[in-house]
């Protein structure tokens, strides 16, 4: 168990819709990041967040927006979702001196 | 942009053998740390091991260690003595800075399975 938590584990909506992807970082930790993991694209770097702050975007699409909140916790929203955006999302955080990220369970996204 | 490839797509060993997943990377800061995370097929990220490019030692942590060549920029991972538990896919990750911001950028994984 990394410590970090990830809710809902699976979801599975339309075309269209919009959703919200839910993290809470392990304790201590003040980075929260989120990746996207599909078939074609890899794993890739969507967003971090410092402490509240936005530190830097990837390749993250204008249809989807984060927020860290005070309680560090944080939320990825996806909205307009189309086939395209089924893939496993990740929420990561980090704290240690080596940079290490702890990865949550993750959340597979269906669009159907 | 710092790259990370693993040529190997999959990879086969035999029970209680040693097996080498095999990354370089392509980096021009001088300062960088690799990472290798093991993905089971239940899908969660799980951390392994970390090599910090000023590091004079190769990385150790229990049956994962770190074969690191910095001129030749290599970071292959070696796990000693398979266990049937270590099949998955396997990503080496480097780390990226700038300013205030991180990141990791992965390579695109080795699956590794293990036979009885």
């Amino acid at each position: 168990d990394s410590g970090v938590t990830q809710t809902p584990k699976h979801l599975i909506t339309a075309t269209g819709q919009r959703v919200t992807l839910r993290c809470s970082p392990r304790s201590g930790d003040l980075s929260v990041y989120w990746y996207q993991q599909s078939l074609d694209q890899g794993l890739q770097f969507l967003i971090q967040y410092y402490n509240g702050e936005e530190r830097a975007k990837g390749n993250i699409l204008e249809r989807f927006s984060a927020q860290q909140f005070p309680d560090l916790h944080s939320e990825l929203n996806l909205s307009s979702l189309e086939l395209g955006d089924s893939a496993l999302y990740f929420c990561a955080s980090s704290g240690g001196f080596r940079g290490e990220q702890y990865f949550g369970p993750g959340t597979r996204l269906t669009v159907t | 942009a710092q790259k990370i490839t693993q040529t190997q797509p999959g990879m086969f060993v035999q029970e209680k053998e040693a097996v080498t997943l095999d990354c370089t990377y392509d980096t021009s800061d001088p300062s960088y740390g690799l990472f290798w995370y093991k993905q089971p097929s239940s899908g969660e990220m799980i951390f392994l091991i970390y090599q910090g490019s000023y590091d004079q030692q190769n990385a150790t942590e229990g049956r994962y260690s770190l074969n690191f060549q910095k001129a030749r920029k290599s970071a292959n991972l070696v796990i000693s003595a398979s266990q049937l538990g270590d099949s998955a896919m396997y990503f080496c990750a480097m780390r990226e800075t700038q300013g205030g911001s991180e990141k990791l950028v992965f390579g695109k994984g080795t699956k590794l399975t293990v036979n009885p």
